[in-house]
């Protein structure tokens, strides 16, 4: 257990809607990454939060934003879903200091888009 | 777009084996890491070799990393049948924390 949560686990979405995912980072952690994953692939960049502010992205379109709250979880919005948006959804935290180099991943939001 | 690649896409192998997989990269590094997945769900970090090491241990676990030819091996020995996972190496460019660029990964089957 890494002490990140996601939620929901399942999502079912038509295209053209919208969707909020949500991660709560582990403890003491500052950062929290998120990352799109498709069936047979690696996770993919979306983009990266400290301290509240957008710190590195992908090469994903702005239909993909988010948030991170003062205590440090996050949220992933994604606007006018499209069929290939159909994914796992990770986020993963990690401490921005010397040596805080590894992200500890929750268990993902399976995103299936109709 | 995926920064590295792993090889082989797939390795099924007897209890006991050691398995190996290997990971080819782009663009320099700051450090890189291996992860494990089960099944579609999150990944569990299994270690990380910064660019100035060139050979590290971690249990059953032994990295190495050549940054001359940009590539990265990861060992596991004596398998066992809950070393049935996919396997991803990660790279990280930057100092800090920041977006780690995934390979494709090797689906590892520990038959029994």
């Amino acid at each position: 257990e890494t002490g990140v949560t996601q939620s929901p686990t399942h999502l079912i979405k038509t295209r053209g809607q919208q969707v909020t995912l949500r991660c709560s980072s582990q403890s003491g952690h500052n950062t929290v990454s998120w990352y799109q994953q498709a069936l047979g692939q690696g996770p993919q960049f979306i983009f990266q939060y400290y301290r509240e502010e957008e710190n590195g992205r992908g090469n994903f379109p702005p239909r993909f934003s988010g948030l991170q709250f003062p205590n440090y979880s996050s949220e992933l919005n994604v606007n006018a879903l499209e069929l290939d948006d159909s994914a796992l959804y990770l986020c993963a935290s990690s401490l921005r200091a010397p040596g805080g180099e590894t992200q500890y991943f929750g268990p993902g939001t399976r995103l299936l888009v109709l | 777009s995926q920064q590295g690649e792993e090889d082989p896409q797939a390795l099924s192998i007897q209890e006991g084996e050691n398995a190996t997989m290997n990971c080819s990269y782009k663009t320099s590094i700051n450090n890189l890491q291996w992860y494990r997945q089960n099944s579609g769900r999150g990944l569990v970090h299994l270690i990380l070799i910064r660019s100035n090491e060139r050979e590290k241990h971690s249990g059953r676990l032994r990295v190495t990393l050549d940054t001359s030819k940009k590539s990265s091996s990861l060992l596991i020995t004596a398998s066992r049948a809950a070393d049935t996972a996919s396997y991803f190496c990660a790279t990280s460019g930057g100092g800090g924390a920041d977006g780690l660029t995934f390979g494709k990964g090797t689906h590892l089957i520990i038959q029994p």
